[in-house]
C-alpha cells in the first residue's frame, strides 16, 4: 500500500496565484485532514472531512478551500497566496472519525514569493 | 483537547533507554494519550496511545500515572534512527472539533 500520497513535494508561488495541492489514500479511510507546519512549531489543523461530500473547518481555515467528492482524495486549494501561506503541508488520514491512528503524507513544501 | 507540557528537548546515548515525559494535569476521563514523532523532513508519524493502563508495542512503551496526571513514552533501547520530535497529544473521544493538537513537542537528541 501506498498510504498517504501528497503531491507537489515541492512548489514556489507568486503572490496572488492559486494552486491545488493533491492528497490521495488508498487505504479507504473516511476521515481526511489537512495541517499547516511553521518552522519550529506544531502541526496547525487547517480543514477536516470526516467522510465523501463533508468538510469542516480547523483551527487556521482561511485562505484554503477543500472539497471531497471521493473517499480517496481530499485536495486542499489556496485562493490567492500570500507570503504567510508559506509553510509546510500535511495530510493525513484515519480509518474512523476520532479514529486512533492516523497516517501522514510526506509533506508538500511551498514558498509564496 | 486538554493541554500537554513537555520539555523542550531531552539527550540520551544510542542503545539505552529514553523515558520522555508528559505532563497533562487537566486530562479529563474520556482523553486518550497518544504519543506522535516526527522525523527530519518527514511527516509525523504514530508511536503509541493509551487510556488508563500501561502500553506495549514494537516501537515503544507507554506508562500512565495512577491519577493519570502525567506520563511517559519509553523507548527501550534508542537507536540513531529514534532522533525526532516526540508529540504528546490527548485525544477527547467524545465530540467537538476534531484533529490532533500538536505542541512543541520534545526534541531527542541521540548521541552515538
Amino acid at each position: 500500500n501506498a498510504g498517504v500520497t501528497q503531491t507537489p513535494k515541492f512548489q514556489v508561488l507568486k503572490t496572488g496565484q492559486s494552486m491545488t495541492l493533491q492528497c490521495a489514500q488508498d487505504m479507504n479511510h473516511e476521515y481526511m485532514s489537512w495541517y499547516r507546519q511553521d518552522p519550529g512549531m506544531g502541526l496547525r489543523l487547517i480543514h477536516y472531512s470526516v467522510g465523501a461530500g463533508i468538510t469542516d473547518q480547523g483551527e487556521v481555515p482561511n485562505g484554503y478551500n477543500v472539497s471531497r467528492s471521493t473517499t480517496e482524495d481530499f485536495p486542499l486549494r489556496l485562493l490567492s497566496a500570500a507570503p504567510s501561506q508559506t509553510s509546510v503541508y500535511f495530510c493525513a488520514s484515519s480509518l474512523q472519525f476520532r479514529g486512533t491512528e492516523a497516517f501522514f503524507g510526506q509533506g508538500t513544501r511551498l514558498t509564496v514569493v | 483537547d486538554a493541554k500537554t507540557t513537555q520539555p523542550n528537548s531531552m539527550e540520551s546515548n544510542e542503545e539505552e533507554p529514553v523515558h520522555l515525559p508528559c505532563n497533562h494535569s487537566t486530562i479529563s476521563g474520556t482523553d486518550y494519550i497518544h504519543w506522535y514523532r516526527q522525523l527530519p523532513s518527514q511527516g509525523p508519524e504514530y508511536v503509541i496511545h493509551g487510556l488508563t493502563s500501561n502500553v506495549n508495542n514494537r516501537m515503544a512503551s507507554l506508562a500512565i500515572a495512577e491519577d493519570r496526571k502525567s506520563s511517559t513514552l519509553i523507548l527501550h533501547r534508542a537507536t540513531l534512527r529514534d532522533a525526532a520530535v516526540y508529540y504528546c497529544i490527548l485525544r477527547d473521544s467524545g465530540g467537538g472539533a476534531d484533529g490532533l493538537t500538536f505542541g512543541k513537542g520534545t526534541h531527542l537528541i541521540i548521541q552515538p
